[in-house]
């Protein structure tokens, strides 16, 4: 089972800031990764897969990078909406589809 | 547009039984892998289980194997969760989603279940 790894824990961040999130894996996923948003009381929603490309709808300030082992979720300027949990997700070598633990995006 | 709706959650008793449901709308249900994905109160998100698009082809997480069966019934855009022997540890909402080339790109609004005496 690939294990994910996300870090920070949590991230406190002031609006209009950039906030950058890693993921690590604990083997080669080459850029098969998605990432995940998550508010309180909702449904987790999808916005990146392949490590680098925007869902339908997500806004451009966010952006995707990385393959292999090592990946960046990079939110440019944050909005009052986006803070929120997210969570990486492997599909390299599944089942089992394995998420990292998410990393909470606070205000500062 | 796509819409997945659980229903089935509540409250049991440690060793009973729930089955919840995934009702599902705007694809072509039978084309695509389906799964469960589940929360515990507080913590991160887990997978469960999935179906393929066919129901021949089922996967489950070692966590529930052997307690947990899922199905689908593509004559009624509908999938399935049917929870034996329930635990306290399986407290969690459960989200059924749709999957495309691996990636979950569509996610119900989840249902809570509630294990405790």
């Amino acid at each position: 089972e690939i294990v994910m790894t996300q870090s920070p824990a949590t991230l406190s961040v002031s609006p209009g800031e950039r906030a950058t999130l890693s993921c690590r894996a604990s083997q080669s996923v080459s850029s098969n990764l998605a990432w995940y948003q998550q508010k309180p009381g909702q449904a987790p929603r999808l916005l990146i897969y392949g490590a680098s490309t925007r869902a339908t709808g997500i806004p451009a300030r966010f952006s995707g990078s990385g393959s292999g082992t090592e990946f960046t979720l990079t939110i440019s300027s944050l909005q009052s909406e986006d803070f929120a949990v997210y969570y990486c997700q492997q599909y390299n070598i599944w089942p089992p589809l394995t998420f990292g633990g998410g990393t909470k995006v606070e205000i500062k | 547009e796509v819409q997945l709706v659980e229903s089935g959650g509540g409250v049991v008793q440690p060793g009973g039984s729930l089955r919840l449901s995934c009702a599902a709308s705007g694809f072509t249900f039978d084309d695509y892998v389906m799964l469960w994905v589940r929360q515990a109160p507080g913590k991160g998100l887990e997978w469960v289980c999935l179906i393929s698009g066919d129901g021949g082809s089922t996967y489950y997480a070692d966590s529930v194997k052997g307690q947990f069966t899922i199905s689908r019934d593509n004559s009624k855009n509908s999938l399935y969760l049917q929870m034996n022997n329930l635990r306290t540890e399986d407290t969690a909402f459960y989200y059924c989603a749709k999957e495309t080339q691996g990636r979950l790109d569509h996610w119900g609004q989840g249902t809570l279940v509630t294990v405790s005496s």
